[in-house]
């Protein structure tokens, strides 16, 4: 079954700096790779997610990209926030199978 | 429009007790998901339902662990008897679009359970 690995498991950025979160998949057949938000006690959002036929895409100031080759994406948000403070989660999944969470990166950012 | 409800929302046990967890997913939404997630880490799918079966439930432990989605709404995901390992957020999530939808899943605010 599909695998998703998730670096880093914490990262730290001053406000107004870059964080970029990196995911790897196993299942070269996944196709739809979503990125969720969840601040403390909530529930997981999406925020943004690419399909295996666009190689960026791009929300404001998050971006997403997509390596098929090389079977990884990465989260892009630019200007960090405080409000950005959350885990952020990658997940994976192709039809007929559910998706497939990474196991987490916990972001703050300081003001 | 009315978002995933889950309830309750906190429950605390003693162990070998039973404990059920109630969603109901957002209106018109055929394929309902259990996920398991543990402090720390990402959600791990237990069962997922399309209307009122279960198609996907390899990962639900079945000595202790069931679910239901009788009338292919609302669900109940229940344990008997509760183990110290269980203590986690129990997630529930809603999609449209069936079994081949590939897309966004709508989730709930979570059921935490504590075991003692």
């Amino acid at each position: 079954g599909e695998n998703v690995e998730q670096h880093p498991s914490t990262l730290s950025v001053q406000e107004g700096d870059s964080a970029v979160i990196k995911c790897t998949y196993s299942d070269s057949a996944s196709n739809y790779f979503p990125w969720y938000k969840q601040e403390l006690g909530k529930r997981p959002q999406l925020i943004i997610d690419i399909r295996s036929n666009v190689g960026e895409k791009k929300d404001q100031r998050i971006a997403v990209t997509l390596n098929k080759t090389a079977k990884h994406f990465s989260l892009h948000i630019t200007e960090t926030q405080p409000e950005d403070s959350a885990v952020y989660f990658c997940a994976a999944s192709k039809r007929n199978t559910p998706l497939v969470f990474g196991k987490g990166t916990r972001l703050s950012v300081i003001a | 429009e009315a978002g995933v409800v889950q309830s309750p929302r906190y429950k605390i046990i003693e162990k070998k007790q039973p404990v059920a967890f109630w969603c109901n997913p957002i209106s018109g939404h055929n394929t309902l998901y259990w996920y398991l997630q543990n402090l720390g880490q990402g959600p791990e799918l237990l069962i997922r339902y399309e209307n009122e079966e279960a198609v996907d439930d390899s990962q639900l432990p079945k000595d202790r662990f069931s679910a239901e989605r009788l009338k292919g709404v609302d669900s109940t995901l229940k344990i008997q008897p509760a183990e110290l390992g269980d203590s986690a957020v129990y997630l529930c999530a809603s999609s449209p679009g069936g079994l081949a939808f590939t897309g966004e899943l709508f989730f709930g605010e979570g059921s935490r359970l504590t075991v003692l």
